[in-house]
C-alpha cells in the first residue's frame, strides 16, 4: 500500500523566510506525487507534480519540491513565504498498481506567516 | 475552461433528511472521485469512477451513502438518512487519467443537525 507522511501538523514562518514542508512517501513502485494547497472555504489545488521526468519540479507560486528517492522524500520549499501563502499544504502519492489514479494524501500541514 | 461544479456550496438539514450532493467534472475526464473532508479524520477518498463505472467504493462509510454516475458529466452523492456525524464538506475532483492530477471543485459544506 501507499502512503505519504508529512512532518509537522503546523508551520510557523516570518515573511520573507524559507519556508520547507517536509514529505516523505512509501511506495513498491515508482509513485506520482503531488503537492496541494486549500485555502480557507475552497477545494484542493494542484502546486506541482513529479512524475519521473526531473527530480526537481516547480510549481506555481514560486514553489518547488526535489524528489529524493534514497530518503522517499518529496519535501516543498519556497525561497521567501509571503502572507498570501498561509494556506494548509497536502502531499499525495498515486501510482499503485491496479489503483487507477486514486491518491492517498497526508495528513495536511497548515502554514502560518507572520510579519 | 470551467472546473469541477459543485452544488449546493451548503447544505443544512435535520437529521434523518435525505442529503444530495451534485458534481460536474470537467469535460473529457475519465475519472471521479468523491472526498470527504473533517478535522478529526481529514480528507477521505469515498468513491471513485472512471468512465462512469464504480470501480472502488470501499470507502464509503455505510450503506447510508450512495453514489451514482449516470453519464459522463454528472455525479450524485447520496446520504440517506442522514446523521449528524455526516457533517463535512464534501469534495468532487475528476481527472484525465493515471499520473494525471485531479481538479478540485469548491466542495459542498454538509450540516446535518
Amino acid at each position: 500500500a501507499q502512503s505519504v507522511t508529512q512532518l509537522g501538523s503546523h508551520v510557523s514562518v516570518s515573511e520573507g523566510a524559507l519556508v520547507l514542508l517536509r514529505c516523505n512517501y512509501s511506495s513498491s513502485v515508482p509513485p506520482y506525487l503531488f503537492w496541494y494547497v486549500q485555502y480557507p472555504n475552497q477545494g484542493l489545488q494542484l502546486l506541482l507534480k513529479y512524475t519521473s521526468a526531473a527530480t526537481l519540479v516547480k510549481g506555481i507560486n514560486g514553489f518547488e519540491a526535489e524528489f529524493k528517492k534514497s530518503e522517499t522524500s518529496f519535501h516543498l520549499t519556497k525561497p521567501s513565504a509571503h502572507m498570501s501563502d498561509a494556506a494548509e499544504y497536502f502531499c499525495a502519492v498515486s501510482g499503485a498498481p491496479g489503483g487507477g489514479n486514486k491518491l492517498t494524501f497526508g495528513t495536511g500541514t497548515q502554514l502560518k506567516v507572520e510579519l | 475552461d470551467a472546473g469541477v461544479i459543485q452544488s449546493p456550496r451548503h447544505e443544512v438539514t435535520e437529521m434523518g433528511q435525505e442529503v444530495t450532493l451534485r458534481c460536474k467534472p470537467i469535460s473529457g475526464h475519465d475519472y471521479l472521485f468523491w472526498y470527504r473532508q473533517t478535522m478529526m479524520r481529514g480528507l477521505e477518498l469515498l468513491i471513485y469512477f472512471n468512465n462512469n463505472v464504480p470501480i472502488d467504493d470501499s470507502g464509503m462509510p455505510e450503506d447510508r451513502f450512495s453514489a451514482k454516475m449516470p453519464n459522463a458529466s454528472f455525479s450524485t452523492l447520496k446520504i440517506q438518512p442522514s446523521e449528524p456525524r455526516d457533517s463535512a464538506v464534501y469534495f468532487c475532483a475528476s481527472s484525465l487519467g493515471e499520473g494525471y492530477s485531479q481538479h478540485f471543485g469548491d466542495g459542498t459544506r454538509l450540516s446535518i443537525l
